[in-house]
């Protein structure tokens, strides 16, 4: 069964310092991985996605995520954090079309001024 | 351009009765998700609709229903309301034909409470 596991519930940076949040997936095919991030009373926004090709994927708002098949991970990354990432973000994975997409629990992520 | 519209934004109900959301897509989208974010939760899948047909469905109980017209907006129904269903339920369109990966848009959400 397709199961997305965030480890991390609550992250906690600084501003200006860079940001990795973890998640690691169960499928049985070949998945398909992405990020969303959820801001307070809002819907969810893609950051990226993966399907296959270069494991290290650029998304929207300078976050990349890079695929470990090994290590069936798919973590997030930012280099340099800014006070509006602050949100709540989702790995989830699926198939091509979105049929039955799995989200992980949401690692929520506060920024210090 | 619109993006996704769900209605209403709020909405109270009492245990044992009925709801009706609704789902407009962005223009030209022809596929239709729906999800449920219980508080605290990642969003969980509960039916994929394409060309008014059912394509995907969670492991949700059959008191969710849910349906898509010929203009490719979708209700989703939910029956016999329980404490357990209170959440922000989450509209999602996409256009399939892109190739691998389509890429879905969400609404903002109808956060249902029941009491």
């Amino acid at each position: 069964a397709q199961s997305v596991t965030q480890p991390d519930i609550h992250i906690t940076v600084s501003e200006g310092a860079s940001l990795e949040l973890r998640c690691n997936y169960s499928y049985g095919a070949t998945p398909y991985l992405f990020w969303y991030v959820q801001s307070p009373g809002q819907g969810l926004q893609l950051l990226l996605k993966y399907f296959s090709g270069d494991t290290l994927v650029q998304g929207i708002k300078g976050f990349e995520a890079e695929f470990k098949r090994s290590q069936s991970s798919f973590n997030l990354r930012k280099p340099s954090v800014h006070w509006s990432d602050a949100a709540e973000y989702f790995c989830a994975v699926g198939a091509w079309n979105n049929n039955d997409m799995r989200f992980g629990a949401g690692t929520r992520l506060t920024v210090k001024p | 351009d619109a993006g996704v519209t769900q209605s209403p934004t709020h909405l109270i109900k009492t245990r044992g009765q009925h709801v009706t959301l609704r789902c407009s897509p962005i223009s030209g989208h022809k596929s239709v998700s729906w999800y449920q974010q219980v508080l605290g939760q990642g969003p969980q899948f509960i039916f994929q609709y394409y060309e008014k047909e059912e394509r995907g469905r969670g492991n949700f109980p059959d008191r969710f229903s849910a349906r898509q017209f010929p203009n490719y907006s979708s209700e989703l129904n939910v029956n016999a309301l329980l404490l357990g269903d209170s959440a922000l339920y989450l509209c999602a369109s996409s256009y399939p034909g892109q190739g691998a990966g389509e890429t879905q848009y969400f609404g903002p959400g109808t956060r249902l409470l029941v009491l």
